[in-house]
């Protein structure tokens, strides 16, 4: 069966400080991977997504980066983090042209920015 | 521009009741409509519609889409206190990589 890892689970950042979030998922090959931010009161909204190593789509203009190194890796970068970067990070994957578009959720990063 | 909106934005209910949770979409290249339940930290997933009128059932959870009214609902019946969560739900869009488009989610609250 499938499986998705994030880590960490918390973090407490400084503003102007780097981020670096991992995404693991284990039990597939060539999985649609994304990012997505919830924000206090508001949905998800989507960051990133990708459909193989090295191809990335952004969704939002920010000061967020996306890398996907490995097939299954999926990582989250900041040089430097604003407030407005707190709130909770999700990775999700996919099946690659199957589904109907379903996706899992890894267990999420809760990033607070001070 | 792509929406979903969900009603009510949140309910308080108590065990025993029937509950019926909405969702419209406006989704370009609608593809299907899916439903998680987020409890305290990753969203599950619950289910996936892509035919109207057809309900899918898990236990005392099931739903519905109509795609002429492009909405769907989540009915809750019997509730008990552990169906406490955020439903989320989210259109798809399809594409070279589908992408989901959620909604704020309906916050229910069920007492003892």
């Amino acid at each position: 069966s499938q499986t998705i890892h994030q880590w960490p689970a918390t973090l407490v950042q400084p503003v102007g400080s780097p981020l670096s979030l991992e995404c693991t998922v284990e039990g597939t090959s060539n999985p649609n991977l994304y990012w997505y931010r919830q924000a206090a009161g508001r949905g998800l909204q989507l960051l990133f997504y990708s459909v193989g190593i090295g191809q990335i789509s952004s969704e939002v203009p920010q000061n967020l980066s996306a890398s996907r190194p490995q097939d299954r890796q999926f990582i989250l970068s900041s040089k430097k983090l604003l407030l407005s970067d707190s709130g909770f990070y999700l990775c999700a994957w996919s099946l690659a042209g199957g589904s109907l578009g379903t996706q899992y959720f890894g267990p999420g990063t809760r990033l607070t920015v001070l | 521009e792509d929406k979903v909106v969900q009603s009510p934005l949140s309910l308080v209910v108590h065990e025993g009741d029937t509950v019926t949770l909405n969702c419209s979409y406006e989704v370009t290249n609608f593809r299907s409509l899916l439903w998680y339940k987020q409890e305290k930290k990753a969203p599950t997933f619950l289910f996936m519609l892509t035919s109207s009128g057809i309900e899918k059932k898990s236990g005392r959870l099931s739903s519905i889409l109509d795609k002429k009214e492009l909405s769907s609902i989540l009915n809750i019946t019997a509730t008990q206190t552990g169906d406490s969560a955020i439903y989320l739900c989210a259109g798809v869009t399809q594409g070279g990589s589908e992408k989901l488009v959620f909604g704020k989610g309906t916050k229910l609250t069920v007492n003892p």
